[in-house]
Formats: C-alpha cells, structure tokens, sequence
C-alpha cells in the first residue's frame, strides 16, 4: 500500500524558513515523480512544484509565486522528499500536500504564517 | 498561461440521480506526445483529495464505475450516473500539458445533496 506522510508543518513569522519533509513507503521511490500542492484556507488546490525522478535527472520546476522562493530535494535513500520553503508570506499560509503526481497522497501538514 | 474554468461552482443533487461537472480550459491540452494530461480529483470535508480519473477518460483503482470522465481538447466533462451520500465534496480538474506554468486546478466544484 502506498503510504505518504508529510512533517514539519509549524507557526512561523513572515520572512522565515520552514523545510517540510514527506516519506514515502509502498513504491519504488527513486524514479518517482514527487509533486507539492497547497491548499489555502476555505480555497482550492494549488501546485506548488515538483522533482523528477533519478532516472530523469531529478530536476525541479515551480509554480510562478514560489519560484525563487521554495526549493524541492529528495533523497532517494531515505525514500523522502523535501520541501524548503523561505521568504515566507501570509499567502503562504495552507496544508501542504505531498503527492505521487495526483496519484496518491498525503495527509498534509499546516503551514501558517503570521506575525 | 493556460486556464482551468470549472461549471458549475455549486451543485445539490438528489439521491440516485445524475450529476455532471465541465471543465474548460483555455488552451487545448492535447500534448505532443499524443497523450491529453487531463485529471479529475475529489475532496471530501477534512480530508485528502482522490485522484478519479486520469488522461480523460481513465479511472483510478477502486473508484466506483459510476463515475466517468469524457472530453478532448479544451472541454471536458465529469458524470455521475447515480449520486451517493459519499459523493458530497469538492470536485477539481487539473491538466498536465503545459509546462510552464505547471500543473493547473480549476476553482472545485462543491457537490451537496438535496
């Protein structure tokens, strides 16, 4: 059974860092494509980017208001994937979702950022 | 940048009948490869969203036959031939085929029951 469970989630003050941390278990993570995705209170989903697999280079790519912002990493030996997230905004205030490419997906974990 | 507009945003339902969500979006998503990354995805009150359908037309494991998917190019479309108590939530669209900007949602549909 595919199983993904996101941490790291916390209260944090606008201008800080938060990395959140997802572990994944059931699949064949090296190869996986690994998305984030954010959901704002009351609102809808919203990606916020993605690594590729090992296989495919591991690259990443971003949604256009975290670009330069958040930044993606994995590490296949520890079937993880992380998300660094600086430069915090109140608008980056959600859950924050790890998911197998819409597959399958986590629980979340609650980001709130206030001063 | 492409657009995902959903129709309707709120829909009650009665018990046992039909039900059909549209998805529009604002470039076609037929990709290169021949493939249209095209997705349906339901989320109940508190929990995760579900992935129902991919590539159009195609249903996750485990989603129930009552549920299809249907559409090409830029209109697509989500039916339920008879609507459930567990059916009630949000339904979202999302496409795949253009990058940038990346995997887009469309606003979510609410389902409730009449």
């Amino acid at each position: 059974e595919v199983q993904l469970g996101e941490s790291g989630g916390d209260f944090i003050n606008p201008g800080g860092s938060l990395r959140l941390s997802c572990v994944a278990s059931g699949f064949t993570f090296i190869n996986a494509w690994m998305s984030w995705v954010r959901q704002a209170p009351g609102k809808g989903l919203e990606w916020v980017g993605r690594i590729k697999g090992e296989i495919d280079g591991g690259t990443t790519e971003y949604a256009a208001p975290v670009k330069g912002r958040f930044t993606i990493s994995r590490d296949d030996s520890r079937d993880m994937v992380f998300l660094q997230m600086d430069s915090l905004e109140s608008d980056d205030t959600a859950v924050y979702y790890c998911t197998t490419e819409g597959q399958h997906w986590g629980r979340g974990t609650q980001v709130t950022v206030s001063s | 940048d492409v657009m995902m507009t959903q129709s309707p945003l709120s829909l009650s339902v009665t018990l046992g009948q039909p039900a059909s969500i549209s998805c529009r979006s604002s470039h076609s998503l037929l990709y290169s490869d021949g493939n249209t990354y095209f997705y349906w995805f339901h989320q109940r009150p508190g929990q995760s969203p579900r992935r129902l359908i991919y590539k159009v037309s195609n249903r996750d494991s485990g989603v129930p036959d009552r549920f299809s998917g249907s559409g090409s190019g830029t209109d697509f479309t989500l039916k339920i031939s008879r609507v459930e108590a567990e059916d009630v939530g949000v339904y979202y669209c999302m496409q795949g085929s253009h990058w940038p900007p990346g995997y887009t949602f469309g606003q979510g549909t609410k389902l409730e029951i009449k």
